[in-house]
């Protein structure tokens, strides 16, 4: 079955550590990559995406994604966390062409001040 | 611009009772669905719709039934209510292009629902 993983489920970090949050996928055809970001008591929005192009990605808020084709890897980085970073980070993938878009499980980042 | 408007925020159902999530959008999107949220497990798939008259199946539809008449609508209805469907919802649309949507979806801001 498609699916979609992130390896960690909850991350504590100290403000200006860097991050990396991973994601891979099992879909074999070609996709459409994306992170959201869902705030405490917030929905979600969305961080960035990929849909073709250049693999490596640049959203909101300084965050990066790499897209790693062979590895079906799609990993969120950002150089420097800040404590308004605290959220939880969902990784998105859709096949291209196709109506259903399916959500990793999500990672809790908790980044200390 | 009002976005994805959900209704309601909140609601507390006994089961066995019916109830109907609203969702409507303003931006004209072809795209919409509806996800359960709950801890440890993301966000899933109930249904789904490519425009109006057309919806389908998500990854957990059972227990959900959908229609979509107008572009701007898509309610979510629960006919008996079970305590597994305790959960928070979210309405999502996206643009659509060539029979297919992009995935970059505009969510709403979520139905809190506890069955008892």
């Amino acid at each position: 079955a498609q699916s979609v993983s992130q390896h960690n489920h909850h991350v504590i970090l100290s403000e200006a550590a860097s991050l990396e949050l991973g994601c891979n996928y099992s879909y074999g055809g070609t996709v459409n990559l994306f992170w959201y970001v869902q705030y405490p008591g917030q929905h979600l929005q969305l961080l960035l995406k990929y849909f073709s192009g250049d693999p490596l990605v640049k959203g909101i808020k300084g965050f990066e994604a790499e897209f790693i084709k062979s590895k079906f890897s799609f990993n969120l980085r950002k150089p420097s966390v800040q404590w308004s970073d605290t959220a939880e980070y969902f990784c998105a993938v859709t096949l291209t062409g196709g109506f259903k878009t399916i959500f990793g499980a999500g990672t809790r980042l908790f980044v200390k001040a | 611009n009002a976005g994805v408007t959900q209704t309601p925020k909140f609601q507390v159902l006994k089961t066995g009772q019916s109830m109907t999530l609203q969702c409507a959008q303003d931006m004209n999107h072809e795209y919409m669905s509806w996800y359960r949220q709950d801890p440890g497990m993301g966000l899933r798939l109930i249904h789904y719709s490519v425009g109006a008259g057309i919806t389908d199946q998500g990854e957990v539809p059972n227990g959900y039934n959908v229609s979509r008449s107008t572009t701007e609508d898509f309610p979510l209805r629960l006919l008996s209510a079970a305590p597994s469907q305790t959960s928070v919802y979210f309405c999502a649309s996206s643009l659509s292009s060539t029979g297919a949507h992009t995935g970059e979806l505009f969510f709403g801001e979520g139905s809190r629902l506890t069955v008892l």
